[in-house]
């Protein structure tokens, strides 16, 4: 079966740094998109990535190692705002997304 | 108004009724896509339309019922359900639903209680 795993939660501190984790068993690999929802809000895009290596994008960064199964999320200098829930999703050869749960990110002063 | 909207935010209902859910995308995209998050889950994916044409329904019972007349509006038609069917249902909308790069945009969602 296809299978997303990334922690359930996360505490760091403001102005931290925090890499959230994600693997993955997929049919077929199309990339891996992660997504932030805050909390009663609508999922919103945060990052692609289809070839290996780093993708940076201000504060946030994306890894991947498709021969790994593996994919991380690097949020620097950490802000309250970042409290959220961050998703990691695998478009399968169907071009289809396939969803982990979720990681909760909760910051702390 | 600009990307998804979805109404209405909130619906309670009783197992007997009919309800209809509402998903409007003002982005121009082709493809569209209806999402039930439960607590703690992943997001588990109900019907996807592209182009207006339903490619994708993934088990989901009858009683939910999609309907997708343009390429802008998608609806989600309920009947007899059941309390395990209370959630938030996102609609998401996309370029294509076939291309590995495009995003999904999603709406605030409906969060649904069936009593």
């Amino acid at each position: 079966g296809q299978n997303i795993d990334q922690p359930t939660e996360m505490t760091a501190t403001e102005g931290a740094i925090v890499q959230i984790n994600c693997t993955y068993q997929t049919s077929g690999f199309n990339g891996l998109f992660w997504y932030q929802q805050h909390a009663g809000e609508a999922p919103t895009f945060l990052s692609y990535n289809v070839l290996d290596g780093l993708e940076e994008k201000g504060r946030f960064s994306s890894f991947l190692s498709r021969s790994k199964g593996y994919s991380y999320l690097l949020l620097k200098e950490l802000q309250m705002k970042d409290s959220a829930s961050y998703l990691c999703a695998v478009m399968d050869s169907n071009y289809q997304l396939i969803w982990g749960a979720g990681t909760k990110l909760i910051i702390k002063p | 108004e600009t990307g998804v909207t979805q109404t209405p935010r909130h619906l309670v209902m009783g197992m007997t009724n009919k309800k209809s859910l509402k998903c409007e995308q003002h982005l121009g995209h082709n493809a569209m896509y209806w999402y039930k998050q439960s607590a703690k889950k992943p997001l588990e994916l109900m019907f996807v339309y592209n182009f207006k044409e339903q490619t994708e329904n993934n088990s989901v019972p009858s009683r939910f019922s999609p309907e997708c007349p343009n390429s802008s509006h998608l609806f989600l038609h309920l009947h007899t359900l059941q309390p395990e069917d209370s959630a938030l249902y996102l609609c998401a909308s996309s370029q294509d639903s076939g291309g590995g790069s495009y995003e999904q945009y999603f709406g605030p969602g409906t969060r649904l209680t069936v009593t």
